[in-house]
């Protein structure tokens, strides 16, 4: 059974902390894996990684795949208190139309 | 900036009854998703549909549940005889083909008493 585990389960950091959060994985045919946040309601879209070593940047948040020891990690730098969310990470498996398995997330609360 | 819109953002019903949750997915995708968050849960997966048919559903995705699009814009999911156990946070998602990201709805939280 494909299975996503997240790490840590919560974290409560302060402004301007840099934090990093953890996913590590197992599922059949890998295609990709995917980084949501997800405040009030829908998990909008942050990163997808299909290749090792790749680092994926947008502003202060990076991630990066390493698909040999099947993890991957979101990082956060010089963090604000909007980036208190849950950080939800997906993977997709190459057996059809992107059914994402989602981890339990990691639930990020930044105090001011 | 385009979004997919569900509706009604939250629903009570009676165990028993019938409903439907509506998505309008964004104009351009072709692949549409219903997944369900019990609350305090993962993120589940339910169902994905292309070309006018389910090309994956889970297992929790049983007869008591059918997506159709019924015409060229709305995506729906119907509950035949909803159970305490259906309450959860319903999420529409759709991508523009099969290997991209999918971008979520804001949710239907149905509740089931």
């Amino acid at each position: 059974e494909d299975k996503v585990v997240q790490s840590p389960l919560s974290l409560v950091v302060h402004e301007g902390d840099t934090v990093t959060l953890n996913c590590s994985y197992e599922v059949t045919n890998f295609r990709s894996l995917l980084w949501y946040k997800q405040e009030k309601k829908a998990p909008t879209f942050l990163f997808m990684l299909t290749s090792s070593g790749i680092e994926k940047k947008s502003g202060r948040l990076s991630s990066i795949l390493d698909k040999k020891e099947l993890f991957s990690i979101l990082n956060i730098t010089a963090t604000q208190t909007g980036d208190s969310a849950i950080y939800l990470c997906a993977v997709e498996a190459d057996t059809g139309f992107q059914k994402l398995v989602f981890g339990t997330g990691t639930r990020l609360l930044v105090s001011p | 900036e385009p979004e997919v819109t569900q509706t009604p953002s939250h629903q009570v019903t009676q165990m028993g009854q019938e409903v439907i949750l509506r998505c309008v997915p964004i104009s351009n995708h072709l692949y549409f998703y219903w997944y369900r968050q019990i609350l305090g849960q993962k993120v589940e997966f339910l169902v994905s549909f292309y070309n006018n048919e389910i090309s994956e559903k889970s297992e929790i995705f049983d007869d008591q549940f059918s997506v159709e699009r019924p015409d060229g814009s709305n995506f729906t999911l119907k509950i035949r005889s909803t159970k305490l156990e259906d309450s959860a946070m319903y999420f529409c998602a759709s991508s523009d083909w099969g290997r991209t990201e999918a971008f979520f709805g804001q949710g239907t939280r149905l509740t089931v008493v």
